[in-house]
């Protein structure tokens, strides 16, 4: 199957510091990258969809400002969360989809472990 | 949009017990209904997948089915493994209009099988 790697897997950070993801596709180019985010014992919160060559589409509620998302290229994505506070702390999942096929063609990183002191 | 309703665990079982999931949603029209698996330290795969009302998705001895009476996909096995300990999510297209790629997922459940 197709593979998606996350970077880091686990990060802690200082409050007020930024911190970058990267999602890549290891093995096939994704014109489309999603961007989740899991809360303890709740659902996957999809965050935005990330284009390639375009600016990303944000979910009602997620400030696009502090989640920035960059898919400089048909193998990467990036999420960058500004000025993390606390409450930024949080499972951030990716996946990447390949062209041509249905919705279910997405695969997904391993996740990002985010903690923000 | 669409969204999903599953049962909650943690749940755990011994080897070779039953195992059900439930899982019911709310949708527009018929979208296609997934179950995801993902195993400790991997990303979530996708497990299983039923495209129209009665069918049966199934994969290494799993199996749901498409339900519209009850606007259900249960996830069902008959005898589990250890190897199956895994958090599994219930998904649905967000929207079930043609050409929509994102997805809605459950909450998950936490399932630990034990020797």
């Amino acid at each position: 199957g197709a593979v998606v790697s996350q970077h880091p897997s686990r990060v802690i950070c200082k409050s007020g510091t930024s911190v970058k993801i990267e999602c890549r596709s290891l093995d096939f180019q994704a014109t489309t990258m999603f961007w989740y985010r899991q809360f303890p014992k709740k659902s996957l919160m999809l965050m935005a969809t990330s284009n390639e060559g375009s600016k990303a589409t944000y979910e009602q509620g997620v400030e696009k400002d502090k989640f920035l998302i960059n898919h400089a290229s048909l193998t990467l994505s990036t999420l960058t969360v500004t000025s993390a506070h606390p409450e930024d702390s949080s499972f951030y999942i990716c996946s990447a989809r390949k062209p041509g096929g249905s919705v279910e063609t997405q695969y997904f990183g391993p996740g990002t472990r985010l903690l923000v002191l | 949009g669409n969204s999903v309703t599953q049962m909650e665990g943690p749940v755990t079982l011994s080897e070779e017990a039953f195992l059900t999931i439930n899982c019911t949603y709310t949708a527009t029209g018929y979208p296609s209904l997934f179950w995801y698996v993902q195993y400790p330290g991997e990303g979530l795969q996708l497990l299983l997948k039923a495209t129209k009302a009665d069918d049966k998705g199934s994969n290494k001895g799993f199996e749901a089915t498409y339900r519209k009476e009850t606007t259900s996909f249960h996830l069902e096995k008959g005898s589990v493994q250890v190897s199956d300990s895994a958090v599994y999510f219930c998904a649905l297209p967000l929207d079930s209009g043609a050409g929509s790629y994102q997805l809605t997922f459950g909450k998950g459940t936490k399932l630990s099988v034990i020797p």
